[in-house]
């Protein structure tokens, strides 16, 4: 089956640094990999939309300058959490799309991230 | 966007079939139901999705009704494994490929 990976799985950091976090989707590629986030206890809230070679689309009320993302090939996203505070604290999880358009999401395994 | 509505929870005695519901009676003729579900501090796994026939793969079935306005996922053994929040989501519209997430129901499968 398709495989996504993510990197780290879980980081600690100070508040004010930026920290990034890698989606690597390792048996196919994908023009289209999806960043989400989520609290405890809750479901998944869809963050932004990467597509490859183009700029990323992101939800309402998501900081595009605050969340970086990068979409460079086909098998690689990141996203970056620029100058990273406490509610920034949560499970980031992103998803790669095989098959195209009208194709499967496929879920990395998640990155827990600790601001202090 | 299809809403779906999901029971919160339901147990499951190990063993024994686990039957999800999901209404979506909002749903469009060109909306999959997909299936998914997440088991503790993991990302989601995908289970099965369907258009309106009945689907069937190694982990599980969906049968979805004739007017499309409701569907089952079908666990036919749950083990104590299958202990996860399995969410049913309407594919949106269009060529973004979204999935937006509901609250899901929680299976607890029981000894």
């Amino acid at each position: 089956g398709a495989v996504v990976s993510q990197h780290p799985s879980w980081v600690i950091c100070k508040s004010g640094t930026s920290v990034k976090i890698e989606c690597r989707s390792l048996d196919f590629q994908a023009t289209t990999m999806f960043w989400y986030r989520q609290f405890p206890k809750q479901s998944l809230m869809l963050m932004a939309t990467s597509n490859e070679g183009s700029k990323a689309t992101y939800e309402q009320g998501v900081e595009k300058d605050k969340f970086l993302i990068n979409h460079a090939s086909l098998t690689l996203s990141t996203l970056t959490v620029t100058s990273a505070h406490p509610e920034d604290s949560s499970f980031y999880i992103c998803s790669a799309l095989s098959g195209g358009a009208h194709g499967t999401q496929y879920f990395g395994p998640g990155t827990r991230l600790l601001v202090l | 966007d299809a809403k779906t509505t999901q029971p919160t929870s339901m147990d499951c005695a190990e063993g024994r079939a686990a039957n999800l519901p999901c209404n979506h009676s909002t749903i469009s003729g060109n909306e999959y139901v997909y299936w998914y579900r997440q088991i503790h501090s993991q990302g989601p796994q995908y289970i099965i999705h369907g258009l309106k026939n009945n689907e069937t793969n190694e982990m599980a079935s969906l049968i979805i009704t004739e007017d499309r306005k409701s569907s089952t996922l079908i666990l036919p053994h749950a083990t104590l494994r299958d202990t996860a929040v399995y969410y049913c989501i309407v594919r949106v519209a269009g060529n973004t490929g979204k999935l937006i997430f509901g609250q899901g129901t929680t299976l607890q499968v029981k000894p």
